[in-house]
């Protein structure tokens, strides 16, 4: 079935540069997702990347994408203690017309170090 | 323009209860959808309502059910809660369900089932 998986934990100091991955199964995912979760709030859209495009850059954000592999990856740079957060990443499930899902995975946790 | 306003942000409810949690989409967006969100199982998916109609579901049981009004809010109920229903519980909106902008996600409302 789908699955995305994600780790769970990574841990930088501030300044320098995050990475983290993500692996998914759907070949037929459209879009991929990543979106940040801070304590106590909801889920917040960073940045998408097409399924035909290898790379998207929006500022600090870098998302690669290898679909040959099946692997993402969100690249921040410099980066801050207020990128303390969740991080999850997501695509959209099985082509099924307009009823896609979006799969998630479990979320990985960034901990920031001053 | 107002985000996604989730209510209640907080519950405590006993088991065997009914709970009923309310979200009220961006205006325009007539796409909701449910996700509940546990520690050890991260986002799970309940469902998906467009137009008043359920177009997505999860793999929840059948205590776990919602509506889509005309103006695009929607319920979700969860009846005879059991002390796993406890968890955040997030809904999101979006134009037309997964498209390019993604989700746009509520503060979620933290249920405890005691």
């Amino acid at each position: 079935g789908e699955d995305v998986e994600q780790s769970l934990f990574l841990s930088v100091r501030e300044g320098d540069s995050s990475v983290i991955n993500c692996t998914y199964t759907d070949s037929s995912s459209t879009y991929l997702y990543w979106y940040k979760q801070e304590p106590g709030a909801g889920l917040q859209l960073l940045t998408y990347i097409f399924s035909n495009m290898d790379m998207k850059q929006d500022q600090r954000l870098t998302v690669l994408l290898n679909k040959k592999d099946k692997h993402l990856s969100l690249r921040i740079a410099d980066t801050q203690t207020g990128d303390s957060a969740i991080y999850f990443c997501a695509e959209t499930g099985p082509n099924a017309g307009n009823n896609r899902k979006l799969i998630w995975g479990l979320g990985t946790s960034l901990a920031v170090n001053p | 323009k107002a985000g996604v306003t989730q209510t209640p942000r907080y519950l405590i409810k006993t088991r065997g209860q009914q709970v009923t949690l309310s979200c009220s989409p961006i205006s325009g967006h007539r796409s909701v959808s449910w996700y509940q969100q546990t520690p050890g199982q991260g986002l799970q998916f309940l469902f998906e309502y467009f137009s008043e109609t359920q177009r997505n579901k999860g793999n929840f049981p059948g205590r776990f059910s919602g509506r889509q009004f005309s103006n695009s809010r929607s319920e979700m109920n969860v009846s005879t809660l059991e002390l796993g229903d406890s968890a955040l519980y997030l809904c999101a909106s979006s134009l037309a369900g997964q498209g390019v902008a993604g989700y746009t996600f509520g503060s979620g409302t933290r249920l405890t089932v005691v």
